[in-house]
């Protein structure tokens, strides 16, 4: 079975600054997506950026990027400068291409510091 | 975004009750599924339809059911609630194509005492 794992519970980075987010996943499969959604304090879950497993080229929204390493199984997210909306947990998830269910790691709560 | 409606917000239950909650889509989606969320769990998945009448279940099924009359409906009953569903539960659904993630509703915060 599919893991997702983020070894980070909280995260704390000035504003302005620029912050990683890490995740690790476990699958024995070659095509999957993953995806990183951010959870403000409103509750509402926000879908903040995707990669497919096949494509090489690292993932960008505007001030978010990813670093995926498909050998290592690392899927982590770059924000940078940092502001004081940014503050939320993000959860990191993967979906293989054989299934319909989205699997989520524990997620990670990121402070942004004034 | 797909115009997910989740219902009701909020509620507070006695343990024994019984407990539905709702979820309604206005895109057509043919996939709907039910997490819950808790501290230091995320999110897990509790049951998923992925059409009218065809659900399957998730990682945390005990104590819940789904029924799916409508492609629109997607509703979650707790038979007889638990203080260990306390919870925020979240409604999603998916598009056609395997590129998407899923879009949530706005959850709901069940508390059970």
């Amino acid at each position: 079975a599919q893991t997702v794992t983020q070894s980070q519970p909280e995260m704390s980075v000035q504003e302005a600054e620029t912050v990683t987010l890490s995740c690790t996943y476990d699958t024995s499969e070659s095509d999957y997506y993953l995806f990183w959604y951010k959870q403000p304090p409103s509750r509402q879950m926000i879908l903040v950026i995707r990669q497919e497993a096949y494509k090489q080229q690292n993932a960008t929204e505007n001030r978010f990027s990813v670093n995926f390493q498909k050998a290592a199984k690392s899927f982590s997210l770059k924000i940078s400068d940092s502001q004081l909306g940014d503050a939320a947990m993000y959860f990191c998830a993967y979906r293989s291409y054989r299934d319909d269910k989205i699997i989520f790691g524990k997620g990670t709560r990121l402070h942004i510091l004034p | 975004d797909a115009g997910i409606t989740q219902s009701p917000r909020h509620k507070v239950t006695e343990t024994g009750t019984p407990v539905t909650l709702r979820c309604h889509q206005t895109e057509n989606h043919r996939y709907m599924y039910w997490y819950r969320q808790d501290p230091g769990h995320g999110l897990r998945l509790i049951h998923y339809s992925y059409g009218v009448k065809d659900t399957d279940k998730g990682e945390v099924s005990d104590g819940y059911s789904v029924s799916r009359s409508k492609t629109e409906d997607f509703l979650l009953t707790l038979e007889s609630a638990t203080s260990s569903q306390t919870s925020v539960y979240f409604c999603a659904t998916r598009g056609q194509g395997l590129i998407y993630g899923y879009t949530f509703g706005s959850g709901t915060r069940l508390t059970v005492v």
